[in-house]
């Protein structure tokens, strides 16, 4: 079955730097790749996702990027604010929203 | 739309006890999820089903958890008896034809 691993497992930045989270995953057939933002004390919610025909998405000041090749994808957090501070999971399958496995969740703390 | 609501949100029990979690998904969406999240083993799928049907439930952990779709809107997963070791936050999720996964806003149980 697919792994996948995500680091840091913590990170914490001065509002107004960037942030980045890394994630590998080992099933080459794996095809769809979301990030989901979790807040204290609710369920993760999805920010974005990218799909194996594309190398880079962007949203606003998040962007993700897809190397499969090597079998890796990123999430980068541009100027980031205080209410960025969260659990941030990275995931992967081969198809949206059917049996996701995901990463084991980055803390991100925004600093003021 | 409420979302996904799941209930209760909070539950203690004492070991041995049967435990009856809850779950209403979007209306219309088609496909349901059981997730567990606990520090060790991060998010973990249990089982989810697809048109009211059990697809894979090769996630729920031993005999002890089962899980029903009765209609396409409720949900319910039982553990019966119930161990320390089930204490975790217990989350729903559906989506539409393979799409985007919306979670509630889980079950937190402790098992005493």
């Amino acid at each position: 079955g697919e792994n996948v691993e995500q680091h840091p497992s913590t990170l914490s930045v001065q509002e107004g730097d960037s942030a980045v989270i890394k994630c590998t995953y080992s099933d080459s057939a794996s095809n769809y790749f979301p990030w989901y933002k979790q807040e204290l004390g609710k369920g993760p919610q999805l920010i974005i996702d990218i799909r194996s025909n594309v190398g880079e998405k962007k949203d606003q000041r998040i962007a993700v990027t897809l190397n499969k090749t090597a079998k890796h994808f990123s999430l980068h957090i541009t100027e980031t604010q205080p209410e960025d501070s969260a659990v941030y999971f990275c995931a992967a399958n081969k198809a949206a929203g059917n049996k996701l496995t995901f990463g084991g969740g980055t803390r991100v703390l925004v600093k003021p | 739309d409420a979302g996904v609501i799941q209930s209760p949100r909070h539950e203690v029990t004492e070991m041995g006890q049967e435990v009856t979690l809850r779950c209403k998904p979007i209306s219309g969406h088609n496909s349901l999820f059981w997730y567990r999240q606990t520090m060790m083993r991060g998010l973990e799928l249990l089982i989810y089903f697809n048109n009211n049907v059990p697809i894979d439930d090769s996630g729920m952990p031993e005999d002890r958890f089962s899980a029903k779709m009765p209609n396409a809107s409720f949900s319910t997963l039982k553990i019966q008896p119930s161990e320390p070791r089930d204490s975790a936050v217990y989350f729903c999720a559906s989506s539409l034809s393979r799409g985007e996964l919306f979670f509630g806003s889980g079950t937190q149980l402790s098992v005493l």
